[in-house]
């Protein structure tokens, strides 16, 4: 049983919606990371957490917006998106985000913009 | 910068053949960690071993192992006796023990698929 569960698995959008996404991890980790994939792609990091503060957002769009709640929580606020925005979003977590950590992966939500 | 390549884009084999999977990387860092993950269809990524740079001696997990050589700085994975349920895209990844915060940098992958 995977420790990182997020959901919806699968989300469909249109571009005035908001939506969130979530993520959870159980396994007592103090950082969490939020990376987008497109399709034959590996994936890209957009946001890292470490003890509940932001210390990575790698220039993406504004009409993506995190929040970590608590170290066990991850959100991802969706606003306004554009349908190259369809891709799938992968939250993973590790002990505490220092270099060289293994980061342990959710099964990821498919969102498509329509 | 740290930078990882995989070669091969995609992979065929048949089942019960022995498959290798390439990775090179690029760092400048002494320290640093090699990864391998698995991405099935279903999309989740299984990690799948972590390695340091101190520590070459090659690793055997069931029909997994892999081959790390800093002289090649290569990190490559090979499947034994391929089985269907080993179709998926491998990922090889690189963290520099001096990124605070754990920028893992992947390569393209490799497309493996097991036909039976």
């Amino acid at each position: 049983d995977t420790e990182v569960t997020q959901t919806p698995k699968h989300l469909v959008m249109g571009m005035t919606n908001k939506k969130s996404l979530k993520c959870e991890q159980h396994m007592g980790h103090r950082a969490m990371y939020w990376y987008k994939q497109k399709a034959k792609k590996p994936p890209e990091l957009m946001f890292v957490y470490s003890y509940e503060k932001l210390s990575i957002n790698e220039s993406v769009p504004s009409r993506f917006s995190p929040e970590c709640p608590n170290s066990s929580l991850l959100n991802l606020h969706l606003h306004a998106l554009q349908p190259e925005d369809s891709a799938l979003y992968l939250c993973a977590s590790s002990q505490e985000g220092g270099g060289g950590e293994t980061q342990y992966f959710g099964p990821g939500t498919r969102l498509l913009v329509l | 910068a740290q930078k990882v390549t995989q070669a091969q884009t995609e992979i065929s084999v048949v089942e019960k053949e022995d498959v290798t999977l390439d990775c090179v990387y690029e760092t400048r860092d002494t320290t640093y960690y090699l990864f391998w993950y698995k991405q099935p269809p279903s999309g989740e990524l299984v990690f799948l071993i972590r390695r340091n740079s101190f520590d070459e001696q090659n690793e055997i997990s069931g029909r997994y192992s892999w081959n790390f050589q800093k002289s090649t700085s290569s990190f490559n994975f090979t499947i034994t006796a391929s089985q269907v349920v080993d179709s998926a895209v491998y990922f090889c990844a690189l963290s520099e023990s001096s990124t605070f915060n754990n920028d893992m940098r992947f390569g393209a992958g490799t497309r493996l698929t097991v036909k039976p």
